[in-house]
């Protein structure tokens, strides 16, 4: 079955630079969410969208923003890195929020900020 | 959101029980309790929930106390691949996300 899938994998950045992080959830599903896991850390909510609107917003800073497209897939755009920007970022979906609360994460994707 | 308590850490050993408790005593009538896993570098995993009957999947069981202030996962034969960390989550139906709080870091001997 078709998982939650996100790009790129690994991303190195310098600080200061700009990062996007896309994800395509899986098909069928509406809700996305974003997640940042700092080393050590458990996962922190970020944001999460609803057809194409944002549903919640978390600790996400405002260097931070997302959208989520016609499509479904969402991107994570990241502008004037910092060191502690560096973790792994989960991007999640599920199929409306009446649909049940199962949320199915994708494999994540790492940032390392230098 | 509701708050929930686990320990910090549980060791067993491959193909016995895992019982992981979770205390939930401020949980209210309409949290359901979730279960996912996070194994290593890997995205958290769903693995069971429930609202207060027990529950079975093929990856687990889920014990629910019948005033509901706690619950207890069961792996019944634990392989070395349920190394991960569980977590225990609280959420109303329809609620619009997860609020991952500390988990159980869960190892297993071979």
């Amino acid at each position: 079955a078709a998982g939650v899938i996100q790009s790129p994998r690994h991303l190195i950045k310098e600080k200061r630079e700009t990062a996007t992080l896309k994800c395509y959830p899986i098909p069928r599903h509406d809700t996305v969410y974003w997640y940042q896991q700092g080393p050590g850390q458990d996962p922190q909510f970020l944001i999460s969208f609803y057809e194409k609107m944002q549903s919640d917003k978390g600790s996400i800073p405002d260097r931070f923003s997302a959208q989520q497209f016609s499509d479904y897939h969402s991107e994570l755009n990241m502008s004037s890195l910092e060191l502690g920007d560096s973790a792994l970022y989960f991007c999640a979906s599920r199929a409306g929020p009446r649909s049940g609360n199962t949320i199915y994460f994708g494999e994540g994707s790492w940032l390392t900020v230098v | 959101d509701a708050k929930t308590t686990q320990p910090n850490s549980m060791e067993s050993n491959e193909e016995e029980p895992v019982h992981l408790p979770c205390n939930h005593s401020t949980i209210s009538g309409t949290d359901y309790i979730h279960w996912y896993r996070q194994l290593p570098s890997q995205g958290p995993e769903y693995v069971i929930h429930g609202l207060t009957s027990n529950v079975n999947n093929r990856m687990a069981s889920l014990a629910i106390a019948e005033d509901r202030k706690s619950s207890t996962l069961i792996l019944h034969r634990a392989t070395l691949r349920d190394a991960a960390v569980y977590y225990c989550i609280l959420i109303i139906q329809g609620a619009q996300k997860l609020v991952f709080g500390q988990g159980t870091r869960l190892t297993i001997n071979p």
